[in-house]
């Protein structure tokens, strides 16, 4: 079946260090794959997405690139700021046609000053 | 645009009585989708309508939960009757098809329900 895998938190930095938030997927045919935010008392918010292999998404800072090889789509940003303190959704779309997401379990992540 | 709206926000019920959660989606947007979210299930798909019809509730967990879509401005999920462990944030969102591909998840900010 579709699934999606990401790792375990939560993920603790100080500011200014590197984030990778890793997450694979199992899917038939050729999913799109996305992450949303989710911040303290919010609904998910789409950071970026990917819709197909080698693209790589990115948005305020945050990137991740399409890896069919290794079905994976790891989030990375170079630099977090305590605003980033937030929990991270990993998630695919099989089909365009029904717009049905999976998504990961969430990574939560608590940056420090 | 005013984005997805649900109500109410929080909700604290007692054990077996009836729950209703609304959501308004995004004018225009032909897919609504029920999700909920709890500490041990994650996020949940419960139900998803296209242009207001169910097109899968295989998500829905048992008879005490349903869901309707009377117009394409409004959306319920009712849960009849409560059981504790139902608390959990139910989360209402919307998308659109364009150029044939369905476009990105609008999320609500959630409605917390906690039955006691």
């Amino acid at each position: 079946g579709n699934s999606v895998t990401q790792m375990e938190g939560p993920v603790t930095l100080s500011e200014e260090a590197f984030l990778t938030i890793n997450c694979t997927y199992t899917a038939t045919g050729y999913p799109s794959l996305f992450w949303y935010v989710q911040y303290p008392g919010e609904g998910l918010q789409l950071l970026l997405k990917a819709t197909k292999a080698d693209d790589k998404g990115s948005n305020k800072g945050f990137e991740a690139t399409y890896r069919k090889e290794t079905t994976s789509f790891h989030l990375e940003k170079g630099s977090v700021q305590v605003s980033d303190s937030a929990v991270y959704f990993c998630a695919l779309r099989v089909s365009s046609n029904t717009g049905k997401l999976i998504f990961g379990q969430g990574t939560t992540l608590q940056v420090k000053p | 645009d005013a984005g997805v709206i649900q109500s109410p926000r929080h909700e604290v019920t007692e054990m077996g009585q009836e729950v209703t959660l609304r959501c308004k989606p995004i004018s225009g947007h032909d897919y609504l989708f029920w999700y909920r979210q709890t500490m041990m299930r994650g996020l949940e798909l419960l139900i998803y309508f296209n242009n207001n019809v169910p097109i899968d509730d295989s998500g829905m967990p048992e008879d005490r939960f349903s869901a309707k879509m009377p117009n394409a401005s409004f959306s319920t999920l009712k849960i009849q009757p409560s059981e504790p462990r139902d608390s959990a944030v139910y989360f209402c969102a919307s998308s659109r098809k364009t150029s044939g591909k369905t476009d990105t998840q609008y999320f609500g900010p959630g409605t917390r329900l906690t039955v006691l």
